[in-house]
Formats: structure tokens, C-alpha cells, sequence
């Protein structure tokens, strides 16, 4: 069970915003940057958001994190069916061992 | 282009040992962190090693600490992940990744390889 709590699955309808959370503690995500990542079934997983609300270059807008305190939050605007795909966080955490760690993980369904 | 090719998985015995290659081209490799990431069959992600650019930073979790080393050979642009004492939990699809930017410590991994699956078991 991962440090980083994230619920299992999310859904929404296209066009929705969807949004993830990311649920840690002042170790982690309380005072280290929150980052997120896109994985498609066999593919490798692809960075969405860095420094929790920074977007690498060709990450659409319709992608945004945020932060507050202890949790942290993927927002999907417009959603669309190619967005169906698992999201994870990740966090280090400055207690743990100093521990870098990913959430467990959440697969959203575009119905 | 930013290319990451990973090499060296395969079946392995209990207790064995694998090297894993991850050749990288399109980039300043010694300007960039390294890791290694690994996913089990239907599960989630789980950082594996990370070392920054120099190779003076390095970073492993308890759960592959000294099994697992991670190591770079800047002049021949090649990320290495020696794994001994391999038990069936290892089992995995090992992905190599470059940073965003220099840094360290750091988890913002832009560039991904294609992973190699590693399988241990008699």
C-alpha cells in the first residue's frame, strides 16, 4: 500500500472536467514537489506535470495540477476519450528514507 | 530525438544476477539524471534507482538496496542497472528514463524507453 494515496478509478463523460487526487502527508507531498504521470496499457508512462502545476512542453493546457498542504490534484478539462488511461503520482518523501515513491495509481474511464 | 533503449532483461533463476543496458542518443547525456523504473505484471509504478548526471548522486529504495546498483558510463552514453539476488518480486518491466532538467534530486522524467521485462523464476 502506497504512502501516496490515490483513488483506484475515476470516470467522467466527454467534454467533463475530471479531477485525481493525490493524498499524502507533511513528509511528502507537504513539502516536496508533486509530480504526475500518464500511462497507457504497454506503453511507458509519460510526464503530464512537474514542480506540481508545470506542464512539459506538448502537454496539453487541458492537463492542470495543484497543490495544497498535504494533497495534491489532477484536473482533466475537456475530457476526452483518449484520455482514458491510468495516472499516477509521485512525491519523494523526506522521512521514509528519503524515499521517492508513486501513488498507487488511478484508472480513469471516459464513459 | 531523444531515443532510450533498453537492453539485458530476460528469464532469470532465483538468487540470479542480470545487467540491464539503457543506450541513450539525441541528448547531452551527462547533463541529465537517470532512472530506472519498474512495473510488475498489473501493477503500479515503482522507482527503481535514480542517479543524477555526474553520477555522484545516486538513489535506491529499501526494497532493492544493496541488490541493485545503478551506474553510468558518460563517455559511452549508456545507463546500467546491475541486479543480483533476484527474487520473484523483481519480476518486472524495467523502464529507463531521462530528466527533464539537471538537478537533483528529481522525479520530473520527460523521455521514457520502451522497457525490458525481467522474469525470475526456476
Amino acid at each position: 500500500q502506497s504512502v501516496l494515496t490515490q483513488p483506484p478509478s475515476a470516470s467522467g463523460t466527454p467534454g467533463q472536467r475530471v479531477t485525481i487526487s493525490c493524498s499524502g502527508s507533511s513528509s511528502n507531498i507537504g513539502r516536496n514537489y508533486v509530480y504526475w504521470y500518464q500511462q497507457f496499457p504497454g506503453a511507458a508512462p509519460k510526464l503530464l506535470i512537474y514542480r506540481n502545476n508545470q506542464r512539459p512542453s506538448g502537454v496539453p493546457d487541458r492537463f492542470s495540477g495543484s497543490k495544497s498542504g498535504t494533497s495534491a490534484s489532477l484536473a482533466i478539462s475537456g475530457l476526452r476519450s483518449e484520455d482514458e488511461a491510468d495516472y499516477y503520482c509521485a512525491a519523494w518523501d523526506d522521512i521514509l528514507s528519503d524515499s521517492a515513491m508513486f501513488g498507487g495509481g488511478t484508472h480513469l474511464t471516459v464513459l | 530525438e531523444v531515443q532510450l533503449l533498453e537492453s539485458g532483461g530476460g528469464l532469470v533463476q532465483p538468487g540470479g544476477s542480470l545487467r540491464l543496458s539503457c543506450a541513450a542518443s539525441g541528448f547531452t547525456f551527462n547533463n541529465y539524471g537517470m532512472s530506472w523504473v519498474r512495473q510488475a505484471p498489473g501493477k503500479g509504478l515503482e522507482w527503481v534507482s535514480i542517479i543524477s548526471g555526474n553520477g555522484d548522486n545516486t538513489y535506491s529504495p529499501d526494497s532493492v538496496k544493496g541488490r541493485f546498483t545503478i551506474s553510468r558510463d558518460n563517455s559511452k552514453k549508456i545507463l546500467y542497472l546491475q541486479m543480483n539476488s533476484l527474487g520473484a518480486e523483481d519480476t518486472a518491466t524495467y523502464y529507463c528514463a531521462k530528466a527533464l532538467s539537471s538537478g537533483w534530486p528529481t522525479l520530473n522524467f520527460e523521455s521514457w524507453g520502451q522497457g525490458t521485462l525481467v522474469t525470475v523464476s526456476s
